[in-house]
């Protein structure tokens, strides 16, 4: 088991710059969750997809953030443009869930993003 | 005031210590989660639970409904036991996990 596979590991651009995250899922499973954590407000959940389907994405903080899944092994966080408050570790986490409620997530490694 | 409140937010141990963490929170939740996060960053889901206690090792973790608490216990703590330790609750309106902000431990040999 390969686990969650999150690229890239880190990220430094400028201003401005398009940031695309990717994160590749446990096989099987059926949730994929997207996470940022900063020092300032610890982890927050910014959007979640169920069988592909965005399900909640209340906490996307703004209109440059995007999020997609085209296939239950893909998924991407786009920022556009990026600006330096955007600077964060973003996590992606997938579970395996098939009506049975809530279960344990599995965390990638997360990619570390730096906006100068 | 945070749904989910972690104390202490800062623990410092001696090997061999029982150590605890509490976690409260004020919402109505379907699980509760504990998580570790070492100081490479990575996230490992240690319980997930809604009721009684479970055990992994030396572990435990523990959650009241009632009093909307819960606690993580590492018995016999090692150095490597150091990490970020943090409480996530499942709340009853959906799937989002909401976040304590975390209790560092440091266990010194």
């Amino acid at each position: 088991d390969a686990g969650v596979i999150q690229s890239p590991r880190h990220e430094v651009t400028e201003m401005g710059q398009e940031v695309t995250l990717r994160c590749k899922p446990i096989s099987g499973h059926d949730y994929l969750f997207w996470y940022r954590q900063t020092m300032m407000r610890g982890l927050e959940l910014l959007i979640y997809f169920n069988n592909n389907v965005p399900i909640d994405d209340s906490g996307m903080p703004e209109d440059r953030f995007s999020a997609k899944m085209p296939n239950a092994s893909f998924s991407t966080l786009k920022i556009q443009p990026s600006e330096p408050r955007d600077s964060a570790v973003y996590f992606c986490a997938s579970s395996f869930s098939q009506g049975r409620g809530n279960q344990p997530q599995h965390f990638g490694d997360g990619t570390r993003l730096s906006i100068l | 005031k945070n749904e989910v409140e972690q104390s202490p937010q800062n623990l410092t141990a001696q090997e061999g210590e029982f150590i605890t963490i509490n976690c409260s929170y004020s919402v109505g939740i379907s699980a509760l989660h504990w998580l570790q996060q070492h100081p490479g960053g990575g996230i490992v889901s240690l319980f997930m639970l809604s009721s009684g206690k479970k055990k992994h090792g030396r572990l435990i973790a523990t959650i009241n409904i009632q009093e909307k608490h819960s606690s993580l216990h590492i018995t016999a703590s090692h150095p490597r036991d150091s990490a970020v330790y943090i409480c996530a609750v499942d709340k009853t309106s959906g799937s989002r996990l909401t976040f304590g902000e975390g209790t560092q431990l440091t266990v010194n040999p």
